[in-house]
């Protein structure tokens, strides 16, 4: 089956730095996708990876490895208003769009 | 600007009485989904169109049909809803199929409260 595995639940603190992965396991690859999902509203577009390495797109990052089935996106001096759900999501070899349940990231003061 | 619209926000049904969520686009996409999605769930695809041509997952229910009657509009109907159908639907759209880097965009959302 295919799968998408991301934390639940992480917390950071006002200015932090915090990571959040996501494992996969697909059949086939055509990209990797983040989204950002505020509490009640829509999902937004954050970031596409398709080959290994790093992309940088200001205080986010977003890094994949097709090898190991792994991505995590990088949130950098975190604002009150980054508290929200981050979805991991994979294109596979029909380019369906496979979700993660999300991590709910909770930025303390 | 252009962008994806759902209507109503917030719908409250009856068990079993039907009921029918729109979406509509300005962005000229050629492809138009639907998804549910429960609490702390991952968003749930339920069906998806190519211009006019529908397909359907395996999985969803056939409680669940969908129109589109033209390039801008989709509809979601629910035709008899139970407790278990309380969720946000989520429609979105991307300008093509069979892309990699094509990004879906999204819809605020319909809430469906069943009471």
């Amino acid at each position: 089956g295919q799968n998408i595995d991301q934390p639940t639940e992480m917390t950071a603190t006002e200015g932090a730095i915090v990571q959040i992965n996501c494992t996969y396991q697909t059949s086939g690859f055509n990209g990797l996708f983040w989204y950002q999902q505020h509490a009640g509203e829509a999902p937004t577009f954050l970031s596409y990876n398709v080959l290994d390495g790093l992309e940088e797109k200001g205080r986010f990052s977003s890094f994949l490895s097709r090898s190991k089935g792994y991505s995590y996106l990088l949130l950098k001096e975190l604002q009150m208003k980054d508290s929200a759900s981050y979805l991991c999501a994979v294109k596979d070899s029909n380019y369906q769009l496979i979700w993660g349940a999300g991590t709910k990231l909770i930025i303390k003061p | 600007d252009a962008m994806v619209i759902q209507n109503p926000r917030y719908q409250v049904t009856q068990f079993g009485k039907p009921v029918t969520l729109s979406c509509s686009q300005t962005l000229n996409h050629n492809v138009m989904y639907w998804y549910q999605q429960k609490s702390s769930q991952a968003p749930k695809l339920l069906f998806h169109y190519y211009d006019k041509d529908f397909n359907n997952e395996a999985d969803t229910p056939d409680n669940f049909q969908s129109r589109r009657p033209n390039t801008s509009f989709c509809f979601l109907d629910i035709r008899s809803p139970g407790l278990g159908d309380a969720a946000m639907y989520l429609c979105a759209t991307s300008r093509v199929e069979g892309i990699g880097s094509e990004t879906q965009y999204f819809g605020p959302g319909t809430r469906l409260l069943v009471l």
